[in-house]
């Protein structure tokens, strides 16, 4: 496809489940990051790869958060044993160049129960 | 540490006003700036990307401006129409080797007809 995509578009799952979330990237674009929009909050960043460098995990809010990229593209954000509060909107975004700006997915809206 | 600022939070107009939008930020060492869009329960959409030399672009009724040393940013939209309605985003990348965006909060607008 000529976008980001990402899937599931909706999730719901119980609370102390683990969830996976996919993204697609534009190919050839070497860098991938993802955010996440909680209700009533600004965007926040979690994690960013870029090409075969490790990746920066800064963002991440806990130790149940992990991800993964596998050869330079597909990534992988999971979270294990999920509470309330992971509840929000999570966007992949990529990006070949920060000359040219960052492309955004339609996001996963993870509800947890 | 970057911070993003966006005034109005919110803003209702008639159809057919040009309109401002105001974004700041706080550390001035940025790349580049960049607005999206974004419609009740999708993703983002790039509007406009600043590179931090820069001063201005435009895309058909839109205009964004970059004052970097100021902090400040503008999002000027032309003879304002009712599908113009949407929450409107200013992100910053950060000047670090991650190249995350900062966000700011959003300003949402809604075009009567």
């Amino acid at each position: 496809g000529a976008g980001v995509s990402q899937s599931p578009s909706n999730k719901v799952t119980e609370k102390g489940k683990d969830v996976e979330l996919r993204c697609d990237p534009i190919s050839g674009h070497t860098a991938l990051y993802w955010y996440r929009q909680s209700l009533g909050q600004g965007l926040e960043f979690l994690i960013y790869f870029q090409g075969n460098s490790a990746p920066d995990k800064s963002g991440l809010p806990s130790d149940r958060f992990s991800a993964e990229r596998t050869g330079g593209s597909v990534s992988t954000l999971t979270i294990q044993r999920t509470q309330q509060e992971d509840s929000a909107v999570y966007l992949c975004a990529s990006s070949p160049s920060h000359w040219v700006g960052q492309f955004f997915g339609p996001g996963t809206r993870l509800t947890v129960l | 540490k970057q911070e993003v600022t966006q005034i109005p939070a919110a803003l209702s107009v008639p159809e057919g006003e040009n309109l401002v939008l105001n974004c700041s930020f706080t550390d001035s060492a940025i790349y580049n700036l960049q607005w999206f869009r974004q419609d009740p329960g999708k993703g983002l959409t790039s509007l406009l990307l600043i590179q931090s030399s820069q001063r201005e672009q435009t895309s058909g009724r839109l205009n964004a401006s970059l004052d970097k040393s100021s902090g400040r940013s503008t999002l000027y939209i032309a003879a304002s129409q009712p599908g113009d309605s949407a929450t409107y985003l200013c992100a910053v990348y950060n000047a670090g080797n991650n190249r995350k965006l900062i966000w700011g909060l959003g300003t949402s607008l809604a075009v009567n007809p």
